[in-house]
């Protein structure tokens, strides 16, 4: 099963709304990351946030790891319709021999 | 500055054919990954590659196979194809000093009929 899982797997909000989606992963971590997809097109990789890190912010994103609970938060402020997209978390466990391991992911709606 | 990039864009198979699929990495990284991302899934490790060595595997059978190149660029071969092994697949570089951030292609989609 993958390490990462998120929620909700479908969001469909109004533009200028907030979007917030959750990871959870099961075992100790080095660093976690935000990925997005448009449609049938690769990865492009968001934010990163490490172990030791409680939150990060990259212009409209806000990620927070909670390492006692094993969670992340995604969350994207003011949204446009070109936030549409899936959005996937990605563990990464030891970064010298590294996979990432990713969740099913969050398909993001934006209504204009 | 070219990004990572994938050949062929799409590929039709028929069951127990082979098939290739090619990676050239984005400049200054070294590593290779690969991953199959069935619809509505996320992306699935198959393997890693650094100095021409498959570092550390997924949870996929023999039939899938790699190299890498001293120019680094890779490719994935698949042998007797199965109809589950469509899929879209990605290829990923990253630098081996850095923090495991993947750079992704856009990707190859197989069709096994």
């Amino acid at each position: 099963s993958q390490q990462g899982e998120e929620d909700p797997q479908a969001l469909s909000i109004q533009e200028g709304e907030n979007a917030t989606m959750n990871c959870s992963y099961k075992t100790s971590i080095n660093n976690l990351q935000w990925y997005r997809q448009n449609s049938g097109r690769g990865l492009v990789h968001l934010i990163l946030i490490r172990s030791n890190e409680r939150e990060k912010h990259s212009g409209r994103l806000r990620v927070t790891l909670d390492t006692s609970k094993k969670s992340s938060s995604l969350l994207i402020t003011a949204s446009r319709a070109a936030d549409t997209a899936s959005y996937f978390c990605a563990t990464v466990y030891n970064t010298n021999a590294g996979k990432s391991t990713f969740g099913d992911g969050t398909t993001l709606t934006v209504k204009p | 500055d070219a990004g990572v990039t994938q050949s062929p864009t799409h590929l039709i198979k028929t069951r127990g054919q082979q098939v290739t699929l090619r990676c050239s990495p984005k400049s200054g990284h070294d590593t290779v990954s690969w991953y199959q991302q069935a619809l509505g899934q996320g992306p699935q490790f198959i393997f890693q590659y650094y100095e021409e060595e498959e570092r550390q595997r997924g949870n996929f059978p023999d039939r899938f196979s790699g190299h890498q190149f001293p120019n680094y660029s890779s490719e994935l071969n698949v042998n007797a194809l199965l109809l589950g092994d469509s899929a879209l697949y990605l290829c990923a570089s990253s630098w081996d000093s850095g923090e495991n951030i993947q750079y992704f292609g856009a990707g190859t989609r197989l069709s096994v009929l």
